[in-house]
């Protein structure tokens, strides 16, 4: 069964800082795909970044980056110089694809508070 | 940018009665979800659809729910009676079936009931 971990339930950083969100999973699979979605204070679900199973690169996309490690089934997510508009709940979620269904299985969330 | 639209945002409704969550996923995609996720807690998966038939479901998804595809474009999530832990935000989602593409995700449909 897939599981995906987020043990951090709240963060705070001040402004600028850089912060790491940890994200753990388990699957069986060997081919899945692992997701970031951010959730504002609006509600709504924003895609940050989808990844491949069989694509361990690392990615950067500005002050966004991912650090995917198949070894320690681990898909971290670190925001550089932190925003007040980063304050969100982040979440890591989980797929196994089976011909184009693509459940997702949601971490608890990480709630990212910045501090002006 | 093509974008899944739900409708309401928010609805209120008393227990036991029967409520409708409305979805017009994209249009070219052709597996549609629903997930649930009640006040700070995780988004949950509750049933995946394609040509017409529930493909997945998980045990949330019971007797009290279904869905529907009454048209071309939309697609319904119905509760049948309402209870109070049904109160939750509920999300519709959609995929097209090719390999490298994810979720697009509406903008979520807060359901009280009272």
């Amino acid at each position: 069964a897939q599981k995906v971990t987020q043990a951090q339930t709240e963060i705070s950083v001040v402004e600028k800082e850089d912060v790491t969100l940890d994200c753990v999973y388990e699957t069986r699979d060997t081919t899945y795909y692992l997701f970031w979605y951010k959730q504002p204070p609006s509600g709504e679900l924003v895609f940050l970044i989808r990844r491949n199973s069989f694509d361990e690169q690392n990615e950067i996309s500005g002050r966004y980056s991912w650090n995917f490690q198949k070894s320690t089934s681990s898909f971290n997510f670190t925001i550089t110089a932190s925003q007040v508009v980063d304050s969100a709940v982040y979440f890591c979620a989980l797929s196994e694809p089976n011909f184009g269904n693509e459940k997702l299985t949601f971490g608890t969330g990480t709630r990212l508070t910045i501090i002006p | 940018e093509p974008e899944v639209t739900q409708t309401p945002s928010h609805q209120v409704t008393q227990m036991g009665q029967e409520v409708i969550l409305r979805c017009v996923p994209i249009s070219n995609h052709l597996y549609f979800y629903w997930y649930r996720q009640i006040l700070g807690q995780k988004v949950e998966f509750l049933v995946s659809f394609y040509n017409n038939e529930i493909s997945e479901k998980s045990e949330i998804f019971d007797d009290q729910f279904s869905v529907e595809r009454p048209d071309g474009s939309n697609f319904t999530l119905k509760i049948r009676s309402t209870k109070l832990e049904d109160s939750a935000m509920y999300f519709c989602a959609s995929t097209s079936d090719t390999v490298n593409t994810e979720a697009f995700f509406g903008q979520g449909t807060r359901l009280t009931v009272v």
